[in-house]
């Protein structure tokens, strides 16, 4: 039963960046898609991008574009997020979830796990 | 971009009612890659629907989807205690991805 273990809550100052890491134990870690969904204070979901870590390269939401940045380290199952650039509209829940799968071709998949949450505070 | 509006954005029942929560898409979704999630406070999403009308791994049958195209649907058929949260539309056939806005179950 795969799991994702996001890192603890950051507080940051504005114009400043934060990096969120997230991590998957319990099975095939490398096809998957491992997206990045925020969800601002009493509001609703909003998709950053995603990444499938055998190809190393991310999807990223336009409204992040030149702000965001996915990364992945096979050899520990870890995904992160980067955002710079914070302002107090950053201020949110951000957390990873699984998503498509590839095996020769895309295996489009809605996001059936969940990690437990990042609190990300942006604030002078 | 596919635009996702969900309505209404309150529904006010009892438990037993049956509830019916509306997806609408400002495009065709590809492959009916459409999906609901239900959202408790200070819980992470949980997937309820996947495909359209697939019910997702333990998930109880009194949840349903329908739909196609651009006009989706959730249905609770009785709604127990538990229910009463904020439910999410997803498209996730198309880059950007994309939610509702979602819609609130709450106990009337």
């Amino acid at each position: 039963q795969v799991q994702l273990v996001q890192s603890g809550a950051e507080v940051k100052k504005p114009g400043s960046s934060v990096k969120v890491s997230c991590k998957a134990s319990g099975d095939t870690f490398s096809n998957y898609a491992i997206n990045w969904v925020r969800q601002a204070p009493g509001q609703g979901l909003e998709w950053m991008g995603e990444i499938i870590p055998i190809f190393r390269t991310a999807d990223y939401a336009q409204n992040f574009q030149g702000r965001v940045t996915i990364s992945a380290d096979e050899s520990t199952a870890t995904v992160y997020i980067e955002l710079s650039s914070l302002r107090s509209e950053d201020t949110a829940m951000y957390y990873c979830a699984r998503g498509t799968f590839w095996s020769d071709r895309y295996y489009y998949l809605a996001m059936d796990v969940w990690g437990q949450g990042t609190t990300v505070t942006v604030s002078s | 971009e596919i635009v996702l509006t969900q309505s209404p954005g309150t529904l006010s029942l009892s438990p037993g009612q049956r509830a019916t929560l509306s997806c609408r898409a400002s495009q065709s979704v590809s492959t009916n890659y459409l999906a609901w999630y239900q959202q408790k406070p200070g819980q992470a999403p949980r997937l309820l629907i996947y495909g359209a009308s697939n019910r997702a791994t333990g998930i109880a049958d009194r949840f349903s989807g329908s739909g196609s195209e651009t006009d989706f649907t959730l249905t609770i058929s009785g709604l127990e205690p538990e229910d009463f949260a904020v439910y999410y539309c997803q498209q996730y056939g198309s880059s950007p991805q994309t939610f509702g806005q979602g819609t609130k179950v709450e106990i009337k």
